[in-house]
């Protein structure tokens, strides 16, 4: 089945700085990539998706990228804002959808 | 349009009660899957159903958990004879087929089961 490999556990930068994240997926049938926020108390929030047939996607301050051959993509955020501190999912749709293990990043005033 | 209705938020159950979990899908969503998620962990997947049927049920520990998504009404999770360890926030997502080119899943705000 789908395994789903997600880096760095923590993160913290500047505010203003940027943040990447980093995911590693096993399945090559996985077609479908979405990324969730998790801020403490709430459920995941998707907040950003990605699918096969591009290579790449931003919505203003948030961008995805996905790397079929190697089987990764990333969450690259600029300018953060303290309000982007939270939990951080990636997820690949193996036979259901596989969460990475998570990221929490800390975005500091 | 509503988003995933999950009840209740909280629940406290004994040693050896039942827990009813139930997650409403959005409007539209066929699909139901059920994650569970301890303090700082990531998210576990427990269930993948359709309505009157069960897609893949590999995240389901082998005793005392069940879930069904009957064709009317919410999808349930049961958990029999709770265990202290079965303390955890259970989240429910919904979404078209998997396959579907518009697959998209959208989680509710979680059920905090808490066993004493």
């Amino acid at each position: 089945g789908e395994n789903v490999e997600q880096h760095p556990s923590t993160l913290s930068v500047q505010e203003g700085d940027s943040a990447v994240i980093k995911c590693t997926y096993s399945d090559s049938a996985s077609n479908y990539f979405p990324w969730y926020k998790q801020e403490l108390g709430k459920g995941p929030q998707l907040i950003i998706d990605i699918r096969s047939n591009v290579g790449e996607k931003k919505d203003q301050r948030i961008a995805v990228t996905l790397n079929k051959t190697a089987k990764h993509f990333s969450l690259h955020i600029t300018e953060t804002q303290p309000e982007d501190s939270a939990v951080y999912f990636c997820a690949a749709n193996g036979q259901n959808f596989v969460f990475g293990p998570g990221t929490r990043l800390s975005v500091l005033p | 349009n509503a988003g995933v209705m999950q009840n209740p938020r909280h629940l406290v159950r004994r040693r050896g009660q039942e827990a009813r979990l139930r997650c409403s899908p959005m409007k539209g969503h066929s699909h139901v899957y059920w994650y569970r998620q301890l303090p700082e962990e990531g998210l576990k997947f427990m269930v993948y159903l359709q309505k009157e049927n069960i897609i893949d049920e590999s995240g389901m520990p082998k005793e005392r958990f069940s879930a069904e998504f009957p064709k009317e009404g919410p999808s349930i999770l049961r958990i029999q004879q709770v265990v202290r360890g079965d303390s955890a926030a259970y989240f429910c997502a919904s979404s078209p087929p998997i396959s579907s080119p518009n697959t998209e899943a959208f989680f509710g705000q979680g059920t905090r089961l808490t066993v004493v």
